[in-house]
């Protein structure tokens, strides 16, 4: 079964300044997605940013972007400029379509005016 | 983007009664949407598979006759919550996937707040 790991339960940053978010997982499979959602107070989830595994170029998305280290099964997002807005649960997911998302634990992150 | 609804945002229900949540894609057809279970401060934890035409697929510990699914049409899945229990209070949040196939972004309903009194 497919795994998904956030060792950081909680993180902060200073406003404008860059942070990153640690995911790793573990799956025997060769194709797959990863995903990073973000989690507001609203609790809507809002997809941040998506990568296929079988692309070796690193996802981008205006100031997010991830490391994706397919071999190490690992798969980091980056904030840049962070934002007060960006402040929320950071949830990274395995999977997607029509197969349900395995979810990590989830990272609170803070930004500090 | 796609736009997926939940309906209603929150619920207040007495203990015993029932309560039904639908979860709509507002503009693409979905043959499968899921249903989570969010604890406060805690991940999501998925309950079940929605499949329309079909039964859903639940998840171990989940009780089906408790929380009752159905995917009536390609937009529209209900999950009822049978004789609610004040354990039964959580946040319910539904996701779906544009049909085109695998590995689609899936989409998030708004959510769903129960407190079961």
């Amino acid at each position: 079964a497919q795994t998904v790991t956030q060792s950081q339960p909680e993180m902060s940053v200073q406003e404008a300044e860059t942070v990153t978010l640690s995911c790793t997982y573990d799956t025997s499979e060769s194709d797959y997605y990863l995903f990073w959602y973000k989690q507001p107070p609203s609790r809507q989830m809002i997809l941040v940013i998506r990568q296929e595994a079988y692309k070796q170029q690193n996802a981008t998305e205006n100031r997010f972007s991830v490391n994706f280290q397919k071999a190490a099964k690992s798969f980091s997002l980056k904030i840049s400029d962070s934002q007060l807005g960006d402040a929320a649960m950071y949830f990274c997911a395995y999977g997607g379509g029509n197969t349900p998302l395995v979810f990590g634990k989830g990272t609170r992150l803070s930004v500090i005016a | 983007g796609a736009v997926v609804s939940q309906h209603p945002s929150w619920v207040i229900c007495k203990s015993g009664t029932s309560v039904k949540i639908e979860c709509r894609s507002l503009d693409f057809q979905a043959t499968t949407m899921f249903w989570y279970r969010q604890f406060p401060k805690q991940s999501l934890m998925l309950m079940a598979t929605s499949n329309e035409g079909s039964k859903a697929t639940y998840e171990q510990g989940v009780e089906k006759d408790k929380f009752l699914i159905n995917h009536a049409s390609l937009t529209l899945s209900t999950l009822t919550v049978t004789s609610a229990h004040p354990e039964d209070s959580s946040f319910y949040i539904c996701s779906a996937s544009p049909r085109r196939g695998g590995g689609e972004t899936q989409y998030f309903g708004p959510g769903t707040r129960l407190l079961v009194l």
